[in-house]
């Protein structure tokens, strides 16, 4: 299972940390990415991490500004989101990826809305 | 970068077959992963690596992969099934498909 949290509303500009936990496996066996949808739009990928934490892929869209990371020992991962779009807004999924980039379990997502 | 074409939409008639295409340069050559994703819910993959089907996951589902197209095909198609579809790639970064809503007429 894995659960999000941290979403909620921020100013443009602003920063939100948000939280994915794992449980009923062991985080540091797996890639996890961070995909989010945007309202009235498509899965758009955010970022991945490797299973130790040495590789990093973000987004065009993201790069910069947001920093995925992990602690293996709390099972859990993390995304730094600073500052914060209007664009960002949407719900943001953790998935764990089983191999060949594939999603084979999702959050149930945590929303992120940037609104002044 | 690389891109992925879906059509918007598709329309099924209860019972019969739906097939959603992925259109992309020399897919054929790329791992193919494929999920739904209903309203107010997390997505689910339905096919990965091209044709291979997660446990539970009925054998109505079944997908393949040549050339520039890939297909995610639904027999026997359910009112259940009505979703948004979405066709994923690596190319680098993770590349999803725009999407595809079917309706089960």
């Amino acid at each position: 299972q894995l659960v999000e949290s941290g979403g909620g509303v921020a100013q443009p500009g602003r920063s939100l940390r948000l939280s994915c936990v794992a449980s009923g496996f062991t985080l540091s066996y797996y890639g996890m990415h961070w995909i989010r949808l945007a309202p009235g739009k498509g899965l758009e990928w955010v970022a991945v991490i490797s299973y130790d934490g040495s590789i990093k892929y973000y987004s065009d869209s993201v790069k910069g500004r947001f920093t995925i990371s992990r602690d293996n020992g709390e099972n859990s991962l993390y995304l730094q989101m600073n500052s914060l779009r209007a664009e960002d807004t949407g719900v943001y999924y953790c998935a764990r990826d089983k191999g060949s980039w594939y999603c084979d379990y999702w959050g149930q997502g945590t929303l992120v809305t940037v609104s002044s | 970068s690389y891109e992925l074409t879906q059509p918007l939409s598709v329309s099924v008639a209860l019972g019969q077959t739906a097939r959603i295409t992925c259109g992309g340069n020399n897919i054929g050559s790329r791992n193919v992963h494929w999920y739904q994703q209903k309203p107010g819910q997390a997505p689910v993959s339905v096919i990965y690596r091209d044709s291979n089907r997660p446990s539970g996951i009925p054998d109505r589902f079944s997908g393949s992969n040549s050339g520039n197209t890939a297909t995610l095909t639904i027999s026997r198609a359910q009112a259940g099934d009505e979703a948004d579809y979405y066709c994923q790639v690596w190319d680098g970064n993770t590349v999803f498909g725009g999407g595809t809503k079917l309706t089960v007429l």
